[in-house]
């Protein structure tokens, strides 16, 4: 089973609206990452947040830990059409050397 | 998509054969990374190297091989051993493998399709 899961799995909202992301993990974590995926490309990597964080902006992203129920959110503020991507949580499992990463959740801005 | 690129952008192979997937990167970044990439799924790990002539499996390492002789390159070989290669492979690269605060960077990715 994967270490992060990502809900929902697919997100369609307006230009302007909010979206927001959220990310369950299943042990101990040193961080966890937010990358995006653009169709048919790399992942670009968006923040890091480290367990003795609770909150991190980035522009417009806010990002969100709660270790006591392991799970994050990101938040997108005023989206736009631009940000239509799929979103991936990442963590490292344990502490160890490898990154998990979660099956991501596709948002569709409409513009 | 950063100092990191992949050849080629597609690649298509019989069944039966062995190709190669070609991963470079100009970041100066000690530990690479290969990663599979099916429909609507996340990545799974199929090696990762944290140093010059060292590498290790990752999750799903039967069927793939890889070496690294050099700091810049990690070539991934899809052997015909592997029963369902058809997927998106991405490569990446971080400056440190271990690291708490190690962010990977990832080539364009290359689609492998099995005819």
């Amino acid at each position: 089973s994967q270490q992060g899961e990502e809900d929902p799995q697919a997100l369609s909202i307006q230009e302007g609206e909010n979206a927001t992301m959220n990310c369950s993990y299943k042990t101990s974590i040193n961080n966890l990452q937010w990358y995006r995926q653009n169709s048919g490309r790399g992942l670009v990597h968006l923040i890091l947040i480290r367990s003795n964080e609770r909150e991190k902006h980035s522009g417009r992203l806010r990002v969100t830990l709660d270790t006591s129920k392991k799970s994050s959110s990101l938040l997108i503020t005023a989206s736009r059409a631009a940000d239509t991507a799929s979103y991936f949580c990442a963590t490292d499992e344990n502490g160890g050397f490898k990154t998990i990463f979660g099956a991501g959740t596709r948002l569709f801005v409409k513009a | 998509d950063g100092g990191i690129t992949q050849s080629p952008k597609y690649l298509f192979r019989k069944e039966g054969q062995n190709v190669t997937l070609s991963c470079e990167q100009n970041l100066n970044h000690d530990a690479m990374y290969w990663y599979r990439q099916d429909p609507g799924q996340g990545l799974r790990l199929i090696y990762y190297s944290q140093i010059v002539n060292d590498f290790q499996k990752g999750d799903i390492a039967e069927g793939y091989s890889v070496s690294r002789e050099k700091k810049e390159s990690f070539p991934l070989t899809v052997t015909s051993a592997q029963k369902n290669p058809t997927a998106f492979y991405l490569c990446a690269s971080s400056m440190k493998s271990g690291a708490v605060t190690d962010t990977q960077y990832f080539g364009p990715g290359t689609r492998l399709t099995v005819l």
